[in-house]
């Protein structure tokens, strides 16, 4: 149990268009979600935490502009990177908590921005 | 602010010996510790996580790690590694009674000899 999925796991798109991950709770519902963001041989930063059905909360020095997150359902929440840029190019991680002390991460995605 | 610190930054080991990576925390109050590993390419996956009780909590994959308070430490310790143990290890900290606000340690690469 606990699972938690993304997709893609890879996408190649070019600078200036926008591209959409998806995170999904397989087999529970996650009141809460969390993106993070990991650089090479770097740690996991943090970049938002959803809460379904309200708006994303932005850690700072997060473009909410830039990185849009909806959570419209308990098992969905998604990051759009808009008007994406080479910089943007990273590991974009999911988590996701349901009703445990315990965040299940997903697989992660690789973003290359060309 | 809570804060995790990982002093190796890449630990070499050969097969059949064991493994100690070491994470030392900062955090006003009890903390919520965990250990994950992530493969090259990977989501994270938890090893072990302590919340209170014995001090010493057993993981998967033949892990085990102690907490000791009075030195603000979290250690990882495996008697024998195996060659699939071979990736990088994150320790996090996070408040009491929560998954939410995990901080991550910088991480651990561990490179397993034959």
């Amino acid at each position: 149990g606990a699972v938690v999925s993304q997709h893609p796991s890879r996408v190649i798109c070019k600078s200036g268009t926008s591209v959409k991950i998806e995170c999904r709770s397989l087999d529970f519902q996650a009141t809460t979600m969390f993106w993070y963001r990991q650089f090479p041989k770097k740690s996991l930063m943090l970049m938002a935490t959803s809460n379904e059905g309200s708006k994303a909360t932005y850690e700072q020095g997060v473009e909410k502009d830039k990185f849009l997150i909806n959570h419209a359902s308990l098992t969905l929440s998604t990051l759009t990177v808009t008007s994406a840029h080479p910089e943007d190019s990273s590991f974009y991680i999911c988590s996701a908590i349901g009703t445990s002390y315990e965040q299940y991460f997903g697989p992660g995605t690789r973003l290359t921005v060309t | 602010a809570q804060s995790v610190t990982q002093p190796d930054i890449h630990i070499t080991v050969s097969e059949g010996a064991s493994l100690e990576l070491r994470c030392n925390y900062s955090y006003g109050a009890t903390p919520y510790l965990f250990w994950y590993v992530q493969s090259p390419g990977q989501g994270l996956q938890l090893l072990l996580k302590y919340f209170s009780g014995d001090t010493l909590v057993q993981g998967i994959k033949g892990f085990e790690a102690e907490f000791k308070r009075s030195q603000s430490s979290f250690n990882l310790r495996k008697p024998s590694v195996h060659w699939s143990d071979a990736a990088e290890y994150f320790c996090a900290v996070g408040p009491s009674g929560s998954a939410r606000q995990l901080t991550f340690g910088s991480g651990t690469q561990l490179t397993v000899l034959p």
